[in-house]
């Protein structure tokens, strides 16, 4: 059975900071591994996705994503926090093999002036 | 390009009644996804579509939800009756496809059910 963990519920980072939230996952096969990010009263937005290829992925407004395979994890990243970053991340996976996307819990990121 | 359009964007029932929520998902999007999400959870799958047809619905409480896509388009999803733990966001989404390399979904802005 598939299933990813976000360890933090919370990651408070400074303006000009670099942020990472953290994303593990398990996986019976190859992974597809997703970042989406929800802003207060708006839907989900996709952020950007592994399929396979180069470890670093770049997305949208500047994040970007490390694979790790041996640790199973896919942290987002972003060298130079804003405050319009402060949103709810969601980290998602799904079997390369199967349908079937399951979502983590999510992660608050609050970035201060 | 329009987006997920997802109808009412609130409503408040009281349990034991029923409610009905309606998507319109992104054109030529094959695959519809209806989504729970409960207040400081992440969004759960309650039923993927693959046009017309159910590709999984394995979290879905079928004694009280029920969903239908007509044709490959439009879909409703209902509750009968409701239950005061059926709070929460409902989440529509459109992908172009389920399997293969493109299918990051495109999220709606929800339906924020309150039950009373």
């Amino acid at each position: 059975a598939q299933s990813v963990a976000q360890p933090e519920d919370q990651v408070n980072v400074a303006e000009g900071n670099p942020l990472t939230v953290k994303c593990t996952y398990s996986v019976s096969g190859n992974p597809y591994l997703f970042w989406y990010v929800q802003y207060p009263n708006r839907g989900l937005q996709f952020l950007l996705k592994y399929i396979t290829g180069d470890n670093l992925v770049k997305g949208s407004y500047g994040f970007e994503a490390e694979f790790n395979k041996s640790q199973t994890s896919f942290h987002l990243k972003k060298p130079s926090a804003l405050v319009s970053d402060s949103a709810l991340y969601f980290c998602a996976v799904r079997d390369a093999g199967g349908f079937k996307t399951i979502f983590g819990a999510g992660t608050r990121l609050f970035v201060k002036a | 390009e329009a987006g997920v359009a997802q109808s009412p964007r609130y409503k408040i029932i009281e349990k034991r009644q029923s409610v009905a929520f309606w998507c319109n998902p992104i054109s030529g999007h094959a695959t519809l996804y209806w989504y729970q999400q409960i207040l400081g959870q992440g969004p759960k799958l309650l039923i993927q579509f693959q046009n017309n047809g159910v590709v999984d619905d394995s979290q879905l409480p079928k004694d009280r939800f029920s969903a239908e896509r007509l044709k490959g388009v439009d879909s409703t999803l209902k509750i009968q009756p409701a239950k005061l733990e059926d709070s929460a966001v409902y989440l529509c989404a459109s992908s172009l496809l389920a399997g293969g390399d493109y299918n990051e979904q495109f999220f709606g802005p929800g339906t924020r059910l309150t039950v009373l």
